[in-house]
């Protein structure tokens, strides 16, 4: 597609829910990435995907959260038993490839806007 | 582990006055480093980017940033804001030697209001 597309928009879900958020990037573009931002802060790196694999997964914070890209393309970030600390904007970007100097340049979804009550 | 430095939490300028955002990285490796903006509304789009090569880097709609090594800074600049300057920035750094992707790490952002 023309930018990277992100559903849901808005996610309201209770404490102890299961929530998956989609990402579709740009066609084409080899790198995914996942970032998270609370009130007040920037984005904060979960993972990232070079083709169908997790290159760094390194920034997950608990083995709650687990992210899938299976065909290389479309990307699902998955979240078990929410808590309200989970609360935040969901953001993820892609990019033509990850090369090894990262000079590459990232180009972000609007997010999904996650509320766990 | 890197991190980055936003100073100015938040901005208030008028029109047509000079803006300058501050930016410091705590790594000493080689390092892309970038600007990102978020308009009201909108999502973040890149403002513009070092990777190597001359240290003053012109980005979109008059905004420049200089990168300064002795320094670990890269400040964000524009002579005569508009406006339609009014948004979130943020500052971001990833590091070369990570061996690959670009794992971004950012500021925690300056919000900029211009007045009419």
């Amino acid at each position: 597609g023309a930018g990277v597309s992100q559903t849901p928009s808005n996610k309201v879900t209770e404490k102890g829910k299961y929530v998956e958020l989609r990402c579709d990037p740009i066609s084409g573009h080899t790198a995914l990435y996942w970032y998270r931002q609370s009130l007040g802060q920037g984005p904060e790196f979960l993972i990232y995907f070079q083709g169908t694999g997790a290159a760094d997964d390194s920034g997950l914070p608990n083995d709650r959260f687990f992210a899938v890209r299976p065909e290389g393309s479309v990307s699902t970030l998955k979240i078990q038993r929410t808590e309200r600390g989970d609360s935040a904007v969901y953001l993820c970007a892609s990019s033509p490839g990850g090369g090894p100097s990262g000079a590459n340049v990232l180009t972000f979804g609007a997010g999904s806007r996650l509320t766990v009550l | 582990a890197q991190s980055v430095s936003q100073h100015n939490h938040h901005v208030i300028l008028s029109e047509a006055a000079s803006l300058e955002l501050g930016c410091n990285y705590s790594y000493g490796g080689t390092v892309n480093l970038f600007w990102y903006v978020q308009y009201p509304g909108q999502h973040l789009q890149l403002l513009l980017k070092y990777f190597s090569g001359d240290p003053l880097v012109k980005g979109i709609k008059g905004f420049e940033a200089e990168f300064i090594k002795s320094k670990f800074s890269f400040n964000l600049r524009k002579p005569s804001v508009q406006w339609s300057d009014t948004a979130e920035y943020f500052c971001a750094v990833n590091n070369r030697l990570t061996g690959g992707g670009n794992k971004l790490t950012f500021g925690t952002g300056t919000q900029l209001k211009v007045e009419l």
